[in-house]
Formats: structure tokens, C-alpha cells, sequence
């Protein structure tokens, strides 16, 4: 069964501390982006990555960094310097190639406390 | 630039209420739109598309028109469910940077 992976779904931390949410796919997908989703609010582009080894910071990247060493994987981590960085997390994928529609999946709800 | 603007939330409709949704866009071209959902505590799921002027994408009872002169992508079902209670994205494929641009989202409440 293809789709995006998640894990985990919910993380708690200690302020001053860097967590790293993992994304993983199976559908041979290009693209990989990372979006940020505050209650009640929209999306918020964080990073995106079109081809391996190469990514471009979104709208709000400060306090995070990620690596596209594989096509499958784009973990994001979140650094000490975010300020606020409890939110729930979601990863997405697209195939390229001219085709724009992306994928998601569950999300992760990181709380730091 | 590229944005998309959506009917301001909440809706609130009873169940077999007719239902839109309304997304209007700005952007260069014509661009691919998007209708996703997403159900509380979950990600998004792609709800329809539609990718050339007058398309109409549709799925589970959802329907969209891509309308060029009015450079809207309404969203209509006929008969609402309490299961469609949800949060709806419209959303557009941008030509200038490969991505989607996303509108705020319209949270839909449906009662029994």
C-alpha cells in the first residue's frame, strides 16, 4: 500500500531541546514538502525539497532544518531556536513532473513544554 | 503573485442542506485547483481537481466547476451528511515555484 508515513504521531519535549519528525513515502514521489498547522489556523509552508539532495526554505523556516538524503525520507528537525515551536506537523509529497497535487500524511502534534 | 481567497468559516448547515463553498483565485495562466479536506486531528486528503477551464472535478457527492471568467472553484454538494463536518482547502498549482498556494480553509459543521 503506498502513502506517506508519519511517526510519531504525538511528541512531547523539553524546551531547549532539537526533535526530528520523521516523513517517509513510497510512491516514487519527487517532491516532499514540510507545513506547519496552528489550531484553528491554515498552512504554513516550512520547507520543500523537488529532487534529492537539494531543498528551498518556505515561509517559515527559521528554528528548522531538514536533509533530503534519500528520495523516500525528508526528516524535518526542530531546532531550540524556534520559538514556538508547538504545532501539529504535516508532510507531504507530490509526483512532479508538471503535476502539482500533493499528498499527505497524519501528521505529527509535537508540544514542547 | 498567485493567492486564493475562501468563503470565511464556520458553515454551518443542517444534514440534506445544500452545500458551497466558495474559492475565488488570482494567478498567471491557468493554473490546476485543488479541493482537499481535512478531518479533525488528521492530515489532508485530496478531496477533487480539476485542471483545465471548465473541467469539473468530483468525488463522494463533492463537485467543482473550473470557472475561467469568474476564476472561481466552488465547492457543491447537494445533500450534507454530519460525516462531512470537516475543514475544506481550496487550493491552486502555482506555474511560478512548482507548489500549491493554499486558501485559509472554511471549517463546515453539519447538524443532525
Amino acid at each position: 500500500d503506498g502513502g506517506i508515513t508519519q511517526s510519531p504521531k504525538y511528541l512531547f519535549r523539553k524546551e531547549g531541546q532539537n526533535v526530528t519528525l520523521s516523513c517517509e513515502q513510497n510512491l516514487n514521489h519527487d517532491a516532499m514538502y514540510w507545513y506547519r498547522q496552528d489550531p484553528g489556523q491554515g498552512l504554513r509552508l516550512i520547507y520543500y525539497s523537488q529532487i534529492v539532495n537539494d531543498f528551498q526554505k518556505g515561509d517559515i523556516a527559521e528554528g528548522y532544518s531538514v536533509s533530503r538524503e534519500k528520495k523516500e525520507s525528508f526528516p524535518l528537525t526542530v531546532t531550540s531556536a524556534q520559538k514556538n515551536p508547538t504545532a501539529f506537523y504535516l508532510c507531504a509529497s507530490s509526483p512532479g513532473g508538471g503535476r502539482y497535487e500533493q499528498y499527505f500524511g497524519p501528521g505529527t502534534r509535537l508540544t514542547v513544554t | 503573485g498567485d493567492s486564493v481567497t475562501q468563503m470565511e468559516g464556520p458553515v454551518t448547515l443542517s444534514e440534506e442542506a445544500f452545500l458551497t463553498i466558495n474559492c475565488t483565485y488570482t494567478a498567471t495562466g491557468y493554473p490546476s485547483l485543488f479541493w482537499y479536506v481535512q478531518y479533525p486531528g488528521e492530515g489532508l486528503q485530496l478531496l477533487l481537481k480539476a485542471t483545465k477551464a471548465d473541467d469539473k472535478g468530483s468525488n463522494k457527492g463533492f463537485e467543482a466547476t473550473y470557472r475561467k471568467e469568474t476564476t472561481s472553484f466552488h465547492l457543491e454538494k447537494g445533500s450534507v451528511q454530519v460525516s462531512d463536518s470537516a475543514v475544506y482547502f481550496c487550493a491552486l498549482g502555482s506555474y511560478s515555484n512548482y507548489q500549491l498556494i493554499w486558501g485559509a480553509g472554511t471549517k463546515l459543521i453539519i447538524k443532525p
